[in-house]
């Protein structure tokens, strides 16, 4: 049963254009979110998070948006650069419960033509 | 501040062997997660541990098995390895389980043959 979804495995964006990667989850309990990004042969790294009394989430380039009655966050990366290019991890947490492990999506692999 | 560290890098072992990877955590962070990245799997949970203590656990048979040492450090073992354990195996730490917020190792490539 996959509670954190990326049901798209890649995308391809053009450089300076915006990058729009999806995230749906099916626990109702999940009330904080993630996005790390990976490169090949190293570890993901912290990219931002949201809080679910947050509908937005700004640092730099990259914004995410929470849509709690859709159970739906996605991560937006303007302008895309080529350095953007790695593979994006969603992931949730249920803080308030016991249950507060952090569960990963799928992935999605990114790529950003020069 | 050091990062998370993982040794060894990669390893190479036969099916029926065991082994052992070893994690240290960012210093003050008492919680380490494990997780087993295979293609189109993504990062699968393992185990987490805070304060010597298996918090929570992943759908992984008893063949996968670690702990944590008073200072934090972990280590992971899996035994009588299957062709199907190759994969990255990350080790992440957080300052307890109250934040999510995890930062991962650069992982050790686990190749069975």
């Amino acid at each position: 049963d996959q509670q954190v979804k990326q049901n798209s495995p890649s995308l391809s964006v053009q450089e300076g254009r915006i990058s729009i990667l999806n995230c749906d989850y099916t626990n109702s309990m999940f009330d904080y979110f993630l996005w790390y990004k990976k490169y090949p042969a190293e570890g993901p790294t912290f990219l931002i998070s949201i809080s679910s009394i947050k509908d937005k989430n700004e640092d730099g380039r990259f914004t995410v948006f929470l849509n709690k009655s859709a159970k739906h966050l996605s991560l937006h990366i303007v302008p895309s650069q080529p350095g953007d290019s790695a593979v994006y991890f969603c992931a949730a947490s249920a803080r308030r419960t016991s249950y507060d492990k952090v569960i990963f999506g799928p992935g999605t692999s990114l790529s950003v033509i020069p | 501040k050091a990062g998370v560290t993982q040794t060894p890098r990669y390893l190479i072992k036969t099916r029926g062997q065991q082994v052992t990877l070893s994690c240290s955590p960012i210093s003050g962070h008492r919680s380490v997660s494990w997780y087993q990245q295979t293609p189109g799997q993504g990062l699968q949970f393992l185990f987490e541990y805070f304060s010597e203590t298996q918090r929570n656990k992943g759908n992984f048979p008893g063949r996968f098995s670690g702990r944590q040492f008073s200072n934090s450090r972990s280590e992971m073992n899996v035994s009588t390895l299957e062709l199907g354990d190759s994969a990255l195996y990350l080790c992440a730490s957080r300052t307890s389980f109250a934040d999510p917020t995890q930062y991962f190792g650069p992982g050790t490539r686990l190749l069975v043959l």
